[in-house]
């Protein structure tokens, strides 16, 4: 079956730590992206990438860095930097151009 | 800067009630608008994706509709079942994007309850 895939789905980080989340896509997408979903907030934009080894600083970049590999993969760090780290991190891809996102199931990030 | 506005909220019907979800955007030079589904704890699944030019879009029980110059799309739901309760989003890409959407804006969304 083809769709997107985010692991772990919850993960807990003590402060000072860096951890990297995972999302793989094998719908053939050109493009991913990472968002954070707050409650009461709409989604935000961290980062994209349109096309492998390239990518861009969304609306809340700080604190977050990404790579893109592999066309299949775009792993998420969230360093020591971002302040307010806990939140729900979803995924998405999309055909070139960006027409339609799809979505994967998400990661639910809990700083102790 | 395109924002995007749900209202309700929330909102809070009987089972068999047809509904209708409002969405509206203050930029009205978009190419498309994307109508997303969440479940609690869940990823968004993609209901519709209209593109500018054109006015309503069905999937199903579902049916969206797209008005550029008013700035607003609604989502019109059909003989609703409890299946159907979730938190409903649109999106929509920057004016000048080109036609391709790497930068949705997200509404809060609506989250729906329909009651047996």
């Amino acid at each position: 079956d083809g769709g997107i895939t985010q692991s772990p789905k919850y993960l807990f980080r003590k402060e000072g730590q860096n951890v990297t989340l995972s999302c793989e896509q094998n719908l053939n997408h050109d493009a991913m992206y990472w968002y954070r979903q707050d409650p009461g907030q709409g989604l935000r934009l961290i980062y994209y990438s349109q096309i492998v080894n390239d990518f861009q600083k969304g609306d809340i970049a700080e604190g977050y860095s990404v790579s893109r590999e592999k066309k299949e993969s775009f792993p998420l760090t969230v360093t020591s930097a971002q302040k307010n780290p806990t939140a729900f991190y979803l995924c998405a891809s999309s055909k070139r151009g960006g027409n339609e996102q799809f979505f994967g199931p998400g990661t639910r990030l809990t700083v102790l | 800067k395109q924002e995007v506005t749900q209202i309700p909220a929330a909102l809070s019907v009987p089972e068999g009630e047809n509904l209708v979800l409002n969405c509206s955007f203050t930029d009205s030079a978009i190419y498309n608008l994307q109508w997303f589904r969440q479940d609690p704890g869940k990823g968004l699944t993609s209901l519709l994706l209209i593109q500018s030019s054109q006015r309503e879009q069905t999937s199903g029980r579902l049916n969206a509709s797209l008005d550029k110059s008013s700035g607003r799309s609604t989502l019109y739901i059909a003989a609703s079942q409890p299946g159907d309760s979730a938190t409903y989003l649109c999106a929509v890409p920057p004016s000048d994007s080109g036609g391709s959407n790497y930068k949705l804006t997200f509404g809060k969304g609506t989250l729906l309850t329909v009651n047996p």
